[in-house]
């Protein structure tokens, strides 16, 4: 079956723009994650959805970041007024429970953005 | 979540078995230990997980010390293929957590042919 998938691949745009950036899950996973990835770094978490909901936002770096997932299975993440510093692979995965279990995440191939 | 250390890199020779390290020292009872891998420019995939039993999958097999303060992944026959960072992370498994995984630097594994 199909895995995770992200749009787009790449992503290229000037600072101060507007950006979206989006991941299809595994049909039927109620979990999904958001993780970026620096050059040389592990992936850093920045929020979990549980259906639609944001069950935790804490890893968001600012308000300039937000994330949507209206119908509990595509989620959208957004950055406003974008930086240089904002540059990073951003990795969405999916986990088919409960975050309470021990079930693994699924993680997509990212979304590579690079702010100029 | 307890943290984990892990070496910065590691070589292996193709063919032979790969053991790769980890501390948790600070580990808690129901704290499990999960390994992931990330190829060069793909997400990280999952290998296996445990909670104190060694544990063995088709990918690779985990030992945990009886202290549960170190653990060793081993890859029995690595290939090219197996070229890849890995990452131990010690996840709470309970009610109230998230589900996050929180990354360390990881073990950069090198197989040469």
């Amino acid at each position: 079956g199909a895995g995770v998938s992200q749009t787009p691949s790449n992503k290229v745009t000037e600072k101060g723009k507007y950006v979206e950036l989006r991941c299809d899950p595994i049909s039927g996973h109620t979990a999904l994650y958001w993780y970026r990835q620096s050059l040389g770094q592990g992936p850093e978490f920045l929020i979990y959805f549980q259906g639609t909901g944001a069950a935790d936002d804490s890893g968001l770096p600012n308000d300039r970041f937000f994330a949507v997932r209206p119908e509990g299975s595509v989620s959208t993440l957004k950055i406003q007024r974008t930086e240089r510093g904002d540059s990073a692979v951003y990795l969405c995965a999916s986990s088919p429970s409960l975050a309470g279990g021990i079930n693994e995440q699924f993680f997509g191939p990212g979304t590579r953005l690079t702010v100029l | 979540d307890a943290k984990t250390t892990q070496p910065t890199s590691m070589d292996c020779a193709e063919g032979r078995a790969a053991n790769l390290p980890c501390n948790h020292s600070t580990i808690s009872g129901n704290e499990y230990v999960y390994w992931y891998r990330q190829i060069h420019s793909q997400g990280p995939q999952y290998i296996i997980h445990g909670l104190k039993n060694n544990e063995t999958n088709e990918m690779a097999s985990l030992i945990i010390t009886e202290d549960r303060k170190s653990s060793t992944l081993i890859l029995p026959h690595a290939t090219l293929r197996d070229t890849a960072v890995y990452y131990c992370i010690a996840r709470f498994r309970g009610s109230s957590n998230t589900g996050k995984l929180i990354f360390g630097q990881g073990t950069t594994l090198q197989v040469k042919p």
